[in-house]
């Protein structure tokens, strides 16, 4: 597609239930990343993936957080027994080949845990 | 661990003028990039500008330029003849050097810019 694309792009959700996120990267772009923007803050890191491999979880607050890439394109971020602190919008972004490769960013998807 | 830090929650500046946006970083590494992203209303994070700490001029794109002192680890982002269009979150980023093809970003906490017509 012409850019990142994230659905949904607002999600509403009841303490304890689980959610996905879904990130659609742009055409070709073998590395895929989430990022947790919490209300007034900066990005935090999450996740990384190139193609199908995620070769860094660090950034996961804990092991309600699971994200995968299965074919190496759509990546979905799945929060298990959400959390009011996990209220935040989540970012994808994408990057092509090349050393110095631009990192395209989506619009986000917007959870608010009640 | 590399930290960011934008000490300027919010700036304004009257339109056509010119503002600069302050950024600095702690990180004992000695090569990494660094870069300017803003945020619209519509969130979508758009890269400004970047910098790559082992060239000495200074990055420049357009209206867009930086001051980097790489001794003092700061980053400073002008923007001349500022528009409506530049209202927005301005984020300073980090990524380190050695993890090539991680383009894992440490972002600072951002400044709210306002443009008054």
């Amino acid at each position: 597609g012409a850019g990142v694309s994230q659905s949904p792009r607002y999600k509403v959700a009841k303490r304890g239930q689980d959610v996905a996120l879904r990130c659609d990267p742009i055409s070709g772009h073998v590395s895929l990343f989430w990022y947790q923007q919490a209300l007034g803050q900066g990005p935090e890191f999450l996740t990384y993936f190139q193609n199908e491999a995620q070769l860094d979880k660090s950034g996961l607050p804990s092991d309600r957080f699971f994200a995968e890439r299965p074919e190496g394109s759509v990546s979905t971020l799945k929060i298990q027994r959400t959390q009011q602190e996990d209220s935040a919008v989540y970012l994808c972004a994408s990057r092509g080949t090349g050393k110095t490769g631009e990192l395209f960013f989506g619009e986000g998807s917007r959870l608010t845990v009640l | 661990a590399q930290t960011v830090t934008q000490s300027q929650p919010e700036m304004s500046v009257q339109e056509a003028e010119t503002v600069t946006l302050s950024c600095t970083y702690d990180t004992s590494e000695s090569d990494y990039y660094l870069f300017w992203y803003k945020q619209p209303p519509s969130r979508q994070m758009i890269l400004v500008i970047r910098q790559e700490a082992y060239k000495q001029q200074n990055a420049t794109e357009n209206r867009f330029s930086v001051n980097f002192q790489k001794a003092a680890k700061s980053f400073s982002l002008k923007i001349s003849d500022s528009q409506l269009g530049d209202a927005a979150m301005y984020f300073c980023a980090y990524r380190s050097f050695l993890n090539f093809g991680n383009e894992k970003l440490t972002f600072g906490t951002g400044t709210r810019l306002t443009i008054i017509p």
